[in-house]
C-alpha cells in the first residue's frame, strides 16, 4: 500500500497563475483533510470531506478551492496564487471511528514568486 | 476557540537525560494525538490518547493524558540522537469531524 500520495512534490508559480495539488489515498478512507504548515507553525487545516460528496472549510480556507473527486482523491485548488500561500502542504485521510488517526501524505512544497 | 499551546518549543538535550514536553489545551476534547517530524518529512503517528488517566508507551517515549487539567504530556526517557524531531501534539474539536488543532510543535535536539 502506497497509504497517501501528494503530487507535485515541489512547484513554484508566479503571482496570479493556478494550479491543483493532488492527493489519493490507498487505505478506503472517508475522511480526507488538506493543511498547510509554514515555519515555526503548526499545521492549519485548509478544507476537509468527511466523506464522498461533502467538503467543508477549514481554519483557513479563504484563496483555495477542493474537490473531492472520488473516495480516494481530493484536490486542493489555487486560482490566483499569492505569495502568502508559500507553504508546505500536506494532505491527511482517516477512517471515522473512535481514534481515526490522520495518515499524512509526503508534502508539496510550494514556492510563490 | 479551541487553541493548543506546547513547551517548549526548542528544547536541546544530552544524550541519556529525561524531559518532558507539555501540551495545553483551551477546551474540551475527546481525543489527543502525538506526531513526529523529522526535517523536510511527513508527520508520523506516535499516540492516540483517548481517555483521562491514558497513558501510552512506544520506546523511550511515554505520553499521558489528563482531560480534566486539559493537558498532556509526553516523556522522554534517556534521549538518544534518533529522537532529534519535531513533536506536535494535536487535540480534536468535540463534534466535529476529525478536525485537529495543532500546537506549533516542540523542536528536539539530542546532544552527544
Amino acid at each position: 500500500n502506497a497509504g497517501v500520495t501528494q503530487t507535485p512534490k515541489f512547484q513554484v508559480l508566479k503571482t496570479g497563475q493556478s494550479m491543483t495539488l493532488q492527493c489519493a489515498q490507498d487505505m478506503n478512507h472517508n475522511s480526507m483533510y488538506w493543511y498547510r504548515q509554514d515555519p515555526g507553525m503548526g499545521l492549519r487545516l485548509i478544507y476537509y470531506s468527511a466523506s464522498e460528496g461533502t467538503t467543508d472549510k477549514g481554519e483557513v480556507p479563504n484563496g483555495y478551492n477542493v474537490s473531492r473527486l472520488n473516495k480516494r482523491e481530493f484536490s486542493l485548488r489555487l486560482e490566483s496564487a499569492a505569495p502568502s500561500q508559500t507553504s508546505v502542504y500536506f494532505c491527511a485521510s482517516s477512517e471515522i471511528g473512535y481514534a481515526d488517526t490522520q495518515y499524512f501524505g509526503p508534502g508539496t512544497r510550494l514556492t510563490v514568486l | 476557540e479551541l487553541k493548543v499551546e506546547q513547551n517548549p518549543l526548542f528544547l536541546s538535550m544530552q544524550e541519556g537525560k529525561n524531559y518532558t514536553i507539555y501540551c495545553n489545551y483551551s477546551t474540551t476534547s475527546d481525543r489527543l494525538y502525538w506526531y513526529r517530524q523529522d526535517p523536510g518529512k511527513s508527520l508520523e503517528s506516535l499516540f492516540v490518547l483517548l481517555s483521562n488517566g491514558a497513558v501510552k508507551q512506544e520506546g523511550r517515549l511515554m505520553a499521558s493524558l489528563d482531560t480534566k487539567a486539559r493537558l498532556s504530556t509526553l516523556h522522554i526517557t534517556a534521549a538518544v540522537h534518533d529522537l532529534s524531531a519535531t513533536y506536535f501534539c494535536a487535540v480534536d474539536i468535540r463534534g466535529s469531524q476529525g478536525n485537529l488543532i495543532f500546537g506549533k510543535g516542540t523542536k528536539l535536539s539530542v546532544k552527544p
